[in-house]
């Protein structure tokens, strides 16, 4: 594998589910991101994390937990979601203070029902 | 409010001419200034850059320009041809944080054959 990678590329979940979604990044890079691209909206970065340490939390609700076990793997929690939470939820990565040069992974298209 | 905005949802434009994609922001910190390409299933990639200290940025048949008094960026593509027709994304980097891109919601670029 190469780049960044997400899976599952497709998620329809309950709202009473609980899943979650997993990145990871074969760059040697230190800093990860997620992103939530909601239809007709431009993306918004949710949470950064920079050395597993988490840098920036974009006044996310708490039904979406991050976690960053290391530099490579990125993993958002999904419980008691809303359908207003369907969106595709994507990963990048980067070298810590180059978001400039940030790398993308394919998403996750999420569908609450 | 959007600090980065891209008015025109959607372009279409004949293979060979020239694609003209516009984005304004709000923001007179941003300093940088960053065009993706993407393409459905597939997430951003990076396209072309520019500084705030320049006023264009040319990489083979794109070329970015940078008006700030206007505040206004545009992506020129020439030729266009039909494998550049994806979704374009303008986002822009402040020094004060430069892990955080602010994205415009995108152009549907389509080039006819």
């Amino acid at each position: 594998e190469t780049g960044v990678t997400q899976t599952p590329r497709h998620l329809v979940m309950g709202m009473t589910n609980k899943k979650s979604l997993k990145c990871e990044q074969h760059l040697g890079h230190n800093a990860m991101y997620w992103y939530k691209q909601s239809a007709k909206k431009p993306l918004e970065l949710m949470f950064v994390y920079n050395f597993k340490e988490q840098t920036e939390n974009n006044s996310v609700p708490s039904r979406f937990s991050p976690e960053c076990p290391n530099s490579s793997h990125l993993f958002l929690h999904l419980h008691t979601l809303q359908p207003e939470d369907s969106a595709l939820y994507l990963c990048a990565s980067s070298q810590p203070g180059q978001a400039y040069e940030q790398y993308f992974g394919p998403g996750t298209r999420l569908t609450v029902t | 409010d959007q600090q980065v905005k891209q008015n025109s949802p959607s372009l279409s434009v004949q293979e060979g001419r020239i694609s003209i994609l516009n984005c304004d922001y709000t923001n007179s910190m941003f300093d940088y200034f960053l065009w993706y390409k993407k393409y459905p299933a597939e997430g951003p990639t990076f396209l072309i850059s520019i500084s705030s200290i320049k006023d264009k940025n040319e990489d083979g048949r794109f070329t970015v320009f940078l008006n700030k008094s206007a505040k206004h960026l545009s992506l020129h593509i020439v030729p266009s041809q039909p494998g550049d027709s994806a979704v374009y994304f303008c986002a822009a980097l402040s020094g004060g944080s430069n892990y955080k891109l602010t994205f415009g919601k995108g152009t549907l670029l389509t080039v006819n054959p």
